[in-house]
């Protein structure tokens, strides 16, 4: 079983903050790394799609970053809106297996306005 | 932009019967899978399935679940005599086949 482990559970701040979250994987037969927006009552939303160490991707305010070697990724938001409370969730996907992705808990991000 | 549909949104169906959800994928992607999220916990995979036939499946996928893609468009999982342990938000998903995936906005069973 691929251990995934998304830090915090929960985060609540206001409007204008900037903030940020851990997805860990295995650190081993790394094959790509998946983060997704999922507000309540909708579809998780693809946000990015990390394949080599040391990508880092952006849009808009979210960016992203990747370290295969040590096994984590950090989710950036900067300037957080109410408009971005969400669950954000990771996904590994290991070069060892079937490519499923294993997901994390999610971090369940609530800005205050 | 093409989205995965799932019906219906929720369902509440008593312990021991028979539920059918249903998925309509993106028409030209290949792969499909399910996943569910007991409330709280995270979010797993239960199947995966290509060319008409299950690919991969995890050991929640057991003989009380069966996937079907009857029409062509419809991907549908069955789960043949619920249990309580059963209620939870389960996804659809396709791909293409490249880097990511699409979900569905998901239906959420509940077993009472």
């Amino acid at each position: 079983i691929l251990n995934v482990e998304q830090s915090p559970q929960s985060l609540h701040v206001q409007e204008g903050d900037s903030t940020n979250f851990t997805c860990s994987f295995p650190s081993s037969n790394f094959y790509a790394l998946h983060w997704y927006r999922w507000e309540t009552a909708k579809s998780p939303e693809a946000l990015f799609v990390m394949t080599l160490n040391g990508d880092e991707k952006k849009k808009g305010r979210i960016s992203a970053t990747l370290n295969t070697k040590e096994g984590y990724s950090y989710l950036y938001i900067k300037g957080s809106q109410p408009e971005d409370s969400a669950t954000y969730l990771c996904a590994f996907i290991t070069s060892g297996g079937s490519y499923i992705p294993t997901f994390g808990r999610g971090t369940s991000l609530i800005v205050h306005p | 932009e093409p989205e995965v549909t799932q019906t219906p949104s929720h369902q509440v169906t008593q312990m021991g019967q028979e539920v059918i959800l249903r998925c309509v994928p993106i028409s030209n992607h290949l792969y499909f899978y399910w996943y569910r999220q007991i409330l709280g916990q995270k979010v797993e995979f239960l199947v995966s399935f290509y060319n008409n036939e299950i690919s991969e499946k995890s050991e929640i996928f057991d003989d009380q679940f069966s996937v079907e893609r009857p029409d062509g468009s419809n991907f549908t999982l069955k789960i043949r005599s619920t249990k309580l342990e059963d209620s939870a938000m389960y996804f659809c998903a396709s791909s293409g086949g490249g880097w990511g995936y699409t979900f569905g906005s998901g239906t959420r069973l509940t077993v009472v």
